[in-house]
């Protein structure tokens, strides 16, 4: 099986743009849809983008994600960052028939 | 909307049987269209995905825990449940049930997500 491998944290000030990286070992980024997901401090996580790139109805068009095959990898983009953004965001994909989490990102917005 | 809902014991002692139940309301299990996952969040930690079922009764789980974990469906309390068997301290973690939704045989989201239970392993 392949592993996600996200940065530990990363930190941007408001109204800035961040990118929060996703790196699978093995296998082709490609090959299976990559989903990103928002947890607050106390919640459950929350779908922000689904299917590489799609937005769930009421998550805001400051989040976009994509993939990039060259370095095998998906990106979520936040811009216009807002404080209410601070929260860790883990991607998540599958192959046959596993499901595999990156290990998260903690997002500061300071 | 469809809501999830996790219920079980929050204390389990060590070598016993864990044992949650998923309530789903809004919507069907017997439907169709959708598996039905635990995941598991250690404290402080990341998420790892236990194992799905369908509402037929066919499941998957993480090989990792494959050797002690049973998930089941009763669909006609709309429920479907988790067992681990032979817990440690490093069970011990924060259990949340959720819908999993497809992409045919390409991938897989979970959306919505219950609350989540913490489930403490100690004697």
């Amino acid at each position: 099986n392949f592993m996600l491998t996200q940065p530990h944290s990363v930190s941007e000030s408001p109204g800035k743009t961040v990118t929060i990286s996703c790196t699978r070992s093995s296998g082709s980024i490609a090959s299976n849809y990559v989903q990103w997901y928002q947890q607050r401090p106390g919640s459950s996580p929350t779908t922000v983008i689904y299917g590489d790139n799609q937005r769930p109805s009421g998550v805001p068009d400051r989040f976009s994600g994509s993939i990039d095959s060259s370095s095998n990898s998906a990106s979520l983009t936040i811009s216009g960052l807002k404080t209410e953004d601070e929260a860790d965001y883990y991607c998540q994909s599958y192959d046959s028939s596993n499901v595999v989490f990156g290990g998260g990102t903690k997002l500061t917005v300071l | 909307q469809v809501q999830l809902q996790e219920s079980g014991p929050g204390l389990v002692k060590p070598s016993q049987t864990l044992s949650l139940t998923c309530t789903v309301s809004g919507g069907s299990i017997s439907s169709g269209g959708y598996y039905w996952s635990w995941i598991r969040q250690h404290p402080g930690k990341g998420l790892e995905w236990i194992g799905y079922i369908y509402y037929s009764g066919s499941t998957y789980y993480n090989p990792s825990l494959k050797s002690r974990v049973t998930i089941s469906v009763d669909t006609s309390k709309n429920q479907f449940s988790l067992k681990l068997s032979s817990v440690t301290a490093a069970d011990t973690a924060v259990y949340y049930c959720a819908r999993d939704r497809r992409f045919g045989e390409i991938s897989n989201w979970f959306d919505p997500w219950g609350q989540g239970t913490l489930v403490t392993v100690s004697s």
